[in-house]
């Protein structure tokens, strides 16, 4: 596509309950990122993929989290047992691994809030 | 540990004035990438302007220029002729060549008056 796409928007969860979070990045982007945003704060690194694999998990906060990508398209972020303090907005971004460019462009993100 | 420093949480700038948004950051490697990304209530995180860290010649992008001074490990953003739509957060953010994460400032909210 265009441009980086998450869904969904917006999801509002009980805590215990698991959420999954998608992204679709830009089409030939082989490096995907995942970034965390609590309320008035900045982006804290979450999970990096090259192609499918992920050589940087070092962002995950807990067990709790984790990450997959496949077909080097479609990433699933998925948080289990949901605690409020995992309330935040969650953006995925991706960039190419080759040619002169490394635009690391991202989606609008997923707000999410445990009630 | 490559750390992001902006020490503005806020600025303010008239519409058509001119206004510098300051970053430092910390690195031991020599070659690397640093970005300035705009963030505005959308929370659409926009890439503003790029610069490498090979390239002496500092970037520009239309009303949008940065001051790079790779000793000095410094990183400005110069925007000429603000305009209300420039309202926004900007963070500023730091990588090594391309196959690693982003590390960013904690952001300066820029304001705009008419």
């Amino acid at each position: 596509g265009a441009g980086v796409s998450q869904s969904p928007s917006n999801k509002v969860t009980e805590k215990g309950k698991d959420v999954e979070l998608r992204c679709d990045p830009i089409s030939g982007h082989t490096a995907l990122y995942w970034y965390r945003q609590r309320l008035g704060q900045g982006l804290e690194f979450l999970i990096y993929f090259q192609g499918n694999s992920a050589p940087d998990k070092s962002g995950l906060p807990s067990d709790r989290f984790s990450a997959e990508r496949t077909g080097e398209s479609v990433s699933t972020l998925t948080i289990q047992r949901t605690q409020q303090e995992d309330s935040a907005v969650y953006l995925c971004a991706s960039s190419p691994l080759t040619g002169t460019g490394h635009n690391v462009i991202f989606g609008q993100g997923t707000r999410l809030t445990v009630v | 540990a490559q750390t992001v420093t902006q020490s503005q949480p806020e600025m303010s700038v008239q519409e058509a004035e001119t206004v510098t948004l300051s970053c430092t950051y910390d690195t031991s490697e020599s070659d690397y990438y640093l970005f300035w990304y705009k963030q505005p209530p959308s929370r659409q995180m926009i890439l503003v302007i790029r610069q490498e860290a090979y390239k002496q010649q500092n970037a520009t992008e239309n009303r949008f220029s940065v001051n790079f001074q790779k000793a000095a490990k410094s990183f400005s953003l110069k925007i000429s002729d603000s305009q209300l739509g420039d309202a926004a957060m900007y963070f500023c953010a730091y990588s090594p060549p391309p196959g690693y994460a982003l590390n960013f400032g904690k952001g300066t909210s820029l304001l705009v008056t008419p």
